[in-house]
C-alpha cells in the first residue's frame, strides 16, 4: 500500500504558541487529504478536507482560524494548530486518498503526531 | 441522528479461535464500508472494503460481511493469532463520495496464547 509520513511524530508546546505538523504522501500523488483528531480512548474525528491548490473544507465546530491548513503540493499538507491551548493536546492524524474505484476509496494514513499543550 | 457504532467492550479470546466485530450504523445509506486496525498510537491501517451490492468479501484470514438491511456489517479473523491484538474500526464515507470517513469508536481485541 501507499506510504503517508508525519512529522513531527510528538510535539510538546507551551500554551499560547503554534505548532506546524506536515503529512506527506511519499509514493503517490493526493490531491485530496484529511485531517482527523483522536482523543484517547475516543474514535476518529474528521477535522476538515485539505485540497491541493485550493481552501480546505472545515467540519462543522472545527475553527478554521484556529487549524491552518496549507496543501501547497500533491505530496504535502500541512497543519498549523495556532495558539494552542491544553485542550488542543490530542492525537492528529492525516490521511492521503489514493486511486479511486468508482465511487470509492481507499485511505493511507498517516502515523499520526501526539500534541501536548502545557 | 447518524450514528455508527461498534461494540466498545473489549473481546478477549483463545489463539485459534475466531473473532468477531460488529459495526451497526444508523441513518446512512452507505455505498461502501470500510474497516481498519489501529494499534496504540499509530494511525489506522486499512485492512478491507466491502460496496453495498457486495455480502462478502475475504482477504486471507479476514472475512467482512455486509448486511444494508440490518445495516450491520461483521468482521471475523479466522485462526486468531496474537500479533491480531489491536483496535479494529469500521468506517463509512458520509457523503458516499470523496472519502470523509466517519469512524465507529473501534473494538479492541485481544488474543491470549
Amino acid at each position: 500500500g501507499a506510504v503517508v509520513s508525519q512529522h513531527p511524530s510528538r510535539v510538546i508546546c507551551k500554551s499560547g504558541t503554534s505548532v506546524k505538523i506536515e503529512c506527506r504522501s511519499l509514493d503517490f500523488q493526493a490531491t485530496t487529504m484529511f485531517w482527523y483528531r483522536q482523543f484517547p480512548k475516543q474514535s476518529l474525528m474528521l477535522m476538515a478536507t485539505s485540497n491541493e491548490g485550493s481552501k480546505a473544507t472545515y467540519e462543522q465546530g472545527v475553527e478554521k482560524d484556529k487549524f491552518l491548513i496549507n496543501h501547497a503540493s500533491l505530496t504535502l499538507s500541512t497543519l498549523t494548530v495556532t495558539s494552542a491551548h491544553p485542550e488542543d493536546s490530542s492525537f492528529y492524524i492525516c490521511s492521503a486518498a489514493g486511486t479511486a474505484e468508482g465511487s470509492s476509496y481507499e485511505q493511507y494514513f498517516g502515523p499520526g503526531t501526539r500534541l501536548t499543550v502545557t | 441522528s447518524q450514528k455508527i457504532e461498534q461494540n466498545s467492550e473489549a473481546l478477549n479470546i483463545q489463539e485459534g479461535k475466531t473473532a468477531t466485530l460488529t459495526c451497526n450504523y444508523t441513518n446512512y445509506s452507505p455505498a461502501y464500508l470500510q474497516w481498519y486496525r489501529q494499534d496504540p498510537g499509530r494511525g489506522p491501517v486499512f485492512l478491507l472494503l466491502i460496496r453495498e451490492n457486495e455480502k462478502e468479501k475475504r482477504k486471507e484470514r479476514l472475512k467482512v460481511t455486509f448486511d444494508t438491511t440490518l445495516k450491520q456489517s461483521l468482521f471475523h479473523i479466522t485462526a486468531s493469532q496474537p500479533a491480531d491484538s489491536a483496535t479494529y474500526l469500521c468506517a463509512l464515507d458520509r457523503d458516499n463520495q470523496g472519502g470523509k470517513l466517519i469512524f465507529g469508536q473501534g473494538t479492541e481485541l485481544s488474543v491470549k496464547p
